[in-house]
């Protein structure tokens, strides 16, 4: 099992440029989540989903968007990337009724 | 609101010698604590977690953490730090909610010296 995967691993965006970034996972889990982490902070989660076609907002949702189209893959957007997105993103899912979440190796954007 | 504070950003330990990483939470209802670890470049590792029972749990790599409900504490403890524990620790409290949300601290740079 590949388990959690992101791509991509690395990106610079100029401001005003758009992306997006997939996590997919492998275990049949429920749940998926989006996180981003900066210095000093921690991780922070921007949106998150309990299945299929199902999306929530998290504590830093402002200028992102995600879709859940499919159980095993969980997609972040962005539509007009400014320099405050400057940060790791980690996706991360999690099994029904389970508490602990597993983690992708994460995707380091640069907005310049 | 549930949070999580990790009062030291850095901790250096010498090789051998027992380490422990603070983590106290504040969190309304029953608290459900994590323990993540961060290597460089990776993503975070589930350590272990404190959901109900002893308070003393134990768990990955020979890592333990210590339960104190009135000192709204969980520590991180190992009895002999290894370099190779060298890593971003973070704590985490997860919310009451079905969506069992994850709220984490700051993180605490662990450096066990050779």
């Amino acid at each position: 099992n590949a388990g959690v995967t992101q791509t991509p691993k690395f990106r610079v965006l100029k401001t005003g440029q758009s992306m997006t970034l997939l996590c997919a996972q492998d275990m049949n889990h429920e749940y998926m989540y989006w996180y981003r982490q900066d210095p000093g902070m921690g991780l922070r989660l921007i949106h998150y989903s309990v299945g299929e076609g199902t999306t929530a907002k998290g504590e830093v949702p402002d200028g992102y968007n995600v879709s859940r189209l499919k159980k095993q893959n969980f997609l972040l957007g962005l539509e007009s990337a400014a320099p405050s997105q400057t940060s790791v993103y980690f996706c991360a899912s999690r099994r029904l009724n389970y508490n602990e979440q597993f983690f992708g190796p994460g995707t380091r954007l640069t907005v310049l | 609101a549930q949070s999580v504070a990790q009062p030291e950003d850095q901790v250096n330990v010498a090789e051998g010698n027992p380490l422990t990483v603070k983590c106290t939470y504040s969190v309304s209802g029953n608290p459900y604590l994590f323990w993540y670890v961060q290597y460089p470049n990776r993503g975070l590792q589930f350590l272990l977690k404190y959901i109900t029972g002893d308070n003393l749990v134990k768990g990955s790599y020979g890592f333990e953490a210590e339960f104190n409900k009135s000192q709204t504490s969980f520590h991180l403890k190992k009895p002999s730090a290894l370099v190779s524990d060298s890593a971003l620790y973070f704590c985490a409290v997860r919310d009451g909610g079905s969506a069992r949300q994850l709220t984490f601290g700051s993180g605490t740079q662990l450096t066990v010296l050779p």
